[in-house]
């Protein structure tokens, strides 16, 4: 089946500093990777998604993530850390051989520190 | 949250009761889905709905049942509830089928199964 793993539990950065997020995925085929944030007592908003084409995907609020053939990796970025980025953010990949079923990995909750 | 509402936002109940949570949909998409949230795991699929009265078996789907009357609600019923069905459930849509499709998710139902 195909999976997601998010390494980290928890990242801390400092405010105005890069923060990445790390995802690697394990599939057949081509992968069809997510990524999702989830405020405080909030559903899941999608950010960004990665199909097909160029390997530095574009999200909103900033954030961008990068695919990454040979290492297997979706790493979520942002060139600098607002406060109100500390959130869980969850990557997730389409099960195309299950029903398309999403796959979500743990989470990782990024905390900003001013 | 796109359009998608849950109710009951927090619940708490007995073991053994029976509790029906609904999610309904304004966007008219075809395609629901059922989550559960539990630390440690991210999200895990319960059932998911391709069209009124359609539906299918997820992730984690033993001790749940679904049903779609109509397009814009989907009902998730525990018909006897335990301990361990205590989590976070989210509902979600998506218009499309296939892989590349972005399912966007509802505010999320805290139930609590004491």
């Amino acid at each position: 089946a195909q999976s997601v793993a998010q390494p980290e539990d928890q990242v801390n950065v400092a405010e105005g500093n890069p923060l990445t997020v790390k995802c690697t995925y394990s599939v057949s085929g081509n992968p069809y990777l997510f990524w999702y944030v989830q405020y405080p007592n909030r559903g899941l908003q999608f950010l960004l998604k990665y199909i097909t084409g160029d390997n530095l995907v574009k999200g909103s609020y900033g954030f961008e993530a990068e695919f990454n053939k040979s290492q297997t990796s979706f790493h979520l970025k942002k060139p600098s850390a607002l406060v109100s980025d500390s959130a869980l953010y969850f990557c997730a990949v389409r099960d195309i051989y299950n029903n398309n079923d999403m796959r979500f990995g743990a989470g990782t909750r990024l905390t900003v520190k001013p | 949250d796109a359009g998608i509402t849950q109710s009951p936002r927090h619940k708490v109940t007995e073991t053994g009761t029976p509790v029906t949570l609904r999610c309904h949909q304004t966007e008219n998409h075809r395609y629901m889905y059922w989550y559960r949230q539990d630390p440690g795991h991210g999200l895990r699929l319960i059932h998911y709905s391709y069209g009124v009265k359609d539906t299918d078996k997820g992730e984690v789907s033993d001790g749940y049942s679904v049903s779609r009357s109509k397009t814009e609600d989907f009902l998730l019923t525990l018909e006897s509830a335990t301990s361990s069905q205590t989590s976070v459930y989210f509902c979600a849509i998506s218009d499309l089928s296939g892989g590349t499709d972005t399912q966007y998710f509802g505010p999320g139902t805290r139930l609590t199964v004491l």
